[in-house]
């Protein structure tokens, strides 16, 4: 158990609707990195929230949105879903910027 | 941007073997490379890491080395136990960012 929590485990949900991904870093852990996970793409980065601040951003589409709460906690959300979102979604954390990353169990999103 | 590619895709091997998964990198500025382990329905798992400035790191039955010259580095499993068998992933940060670039996976299967 790496201390990094994500909620819901599963969702499913139709082409067009909206979800929103939760993510609970480890205690401690001020860096928090969304992943995404298909078997065609493997792992992309999506982006990184750094003490309530966005710190860097990687393949993150327009309809993919993400904040880090003062509690340090952090939400995904996904607008306009296309059966393509389908996928794993990862959440990690880091004490700081640049240290090692702490990975979730992840959400399994299911497009129909 | 970076790119890493690992090898190979599948690794089959018997319990009391070894296991060799290779990665290499295009970005000469990366300067840190971690190595992790995804079980079936579970997050990525750090298992080990090396940093630009070390040739070779072991914990245990786990290794990796690096080449710098020629940009690639390997995950070194020794005495293979069913319980590793799983997807390993490499990674390597680019130059000046915490983000890593994950390579595409090695699907470790170890026969008892």
């Amino acid at each position: 158990d790496s201390g990094v929590t994500q909620t819901p485990k599963h969702l499913i949900t139709a082409t067009g609707q909206r979800v929103t991904l939760r993510c609970s870093p480890r205690s401690g852990d001020l860096s928090v990195y969304w992943y995404q996970q298909s078997l065609d793409q493997g792992l992309q980065f999506l982006i990184q929230y750094y003490n309530g601040e966005e710190r860097a951003k990687g393949n993150i589409l327009e309809r993919f949105s993400a904040q880090q709460f003062p509690d340090l906690h952090s939400e995904l959300n996904l607008s306009s879903l296309e059966l393509g979102d389908s996928a794993l979604y990862f959440c990690a954390s880091s004490v700081g910027a640049g240290d090692e990353q702490y990975f979730g169990p992840g959400t399994r999103l299911t497009v129909t | 941007g970076e790119n890493v590619e690992q090898h190979p895709s599948t690794l089959s091997v018997q319990e009391g073997d070894s296991a060799v998964i290779k990665c290499t990198y295009s970005d000469s500025a990366s300067n840190y490379f971690p190595w992790y382990k995804q079980e079936l329905g579970k997050g990525p798992q750090l298992i080990i890491d090396i940093r630009s400035n070390v040739g070779e790191k072991k914990d245990q039955r786990i290794a990796v080395t690096l080449n710098k010259t020629a940009k690639h580095f390997s995950l070194h499993i020794t005495e293979t136990q069913p319980e590793d068998s799983a997807v390993y992933f490499c990674a390597a940060n680019p130059g000046g960012s915490y983000i890593p670039t994950f390579g595409r996976g090695t699907s470790l299967i170890v026969h008892p």
